[in-house]
């Protein structure tokens, strides 16, 4: 099983900031098949990047996702007030488990 | 548009089974294999199953083996996720969630079931 580690845990900043997420694998992601996902309070998580670098519909474009192997990253570029929730990194590679990173929180 | 509804909240004592409706609209439900993710209060998502609804094949999570059923009914277009002998460890929000054509990562989610497991 793929374990994921995000970090940092927590990130605080302003909007119009850059953020940066982590995601760590301990092993190669296979097909660079990494995800991201960012959670509401209350709400379902929602598919912002898939295979590593596209952005799913209706994402704007001040995110962008990079990496390979087994160091992935989330950028957000401009912080807007409605980016705010709890980031999840996830590999969905040749078969399952497919498994989530624990997490990590923006705050703005 | 596509759509995933799921079943209302659940109430359940240990020991006990619940089964949980995801009703899908707006595509075609075969084309489309389909998760189980959950996250108990306060933590992160972890994933729990899948299932071919073409064939109904079906893969779960090592730690769930002999306690969870994934069944689909193609008539309806519905999956659903069974879990038996519930334990308080159980209290959750579940999640059925649609794998991208494109991809394979979670395009399109359930809005959630909370299951309260408790004495």
């Amino acid at each position: 099983e793929i374990v994921l580690t995000q970090s940092p845990g927590t990130l605080s900043l302003s909007p119009g900031e850059r953020a940066t997420l982590s995601c760590r694998a301990s092993q190669t992601v296979p097909g660079s098949f990494l995800a991201w996902y960012q959670q509401r309070p209350g709400q379902a998580p929602r598919l912002v990047i898939y295979d590593t670098f596209t952005r799913a519909t209706g994402i704007p474009d001040r995110f962008s996702g990079s990496g390979s192997g087994t160091d992935f990253a989330l950028t957000i570029s401009g912080l807007e007030p409605e980016d705010f929730g709890v980031y999840y990194c996830q590999q969905y590679g040749d078969s399952p488990p497919y498994t989530f990173g624990q997490g990590t929180r923006l705050e703005i | 548009q596509v759509q995933l509804l799921q079943s209302g909240p659940e109430m359940k004592r240990p020991g006990a089974s619940v089964k949980i409706s995801c009703k899908t609209s707006g595509y075609p439900f075969s084309n489309h294999y389909m998760h189980w993710v959950r996250q108990a209060p306060g933590q992160g998502l972890a994933w729990m199953a899948i299932i071919n609804p073409s064939g109904g094949f079906t893969s779960y999570a090592q730690n769930l083996q002999g306690r969870i059923t994934v069944t689909r009914d193609t008539s309806t277009s519905t999956v659903y996720m069974e879990l038996s002998n519930l334990r308080d460890e159980d209290t959750a929000v579940y999640f059925c969630a649609r794998r991208s054509l494109r991809s394979g990562a979670f395009d399109v989610w359930g809005q959630g079931t909370m299951v309260i497991v408790s004495p």
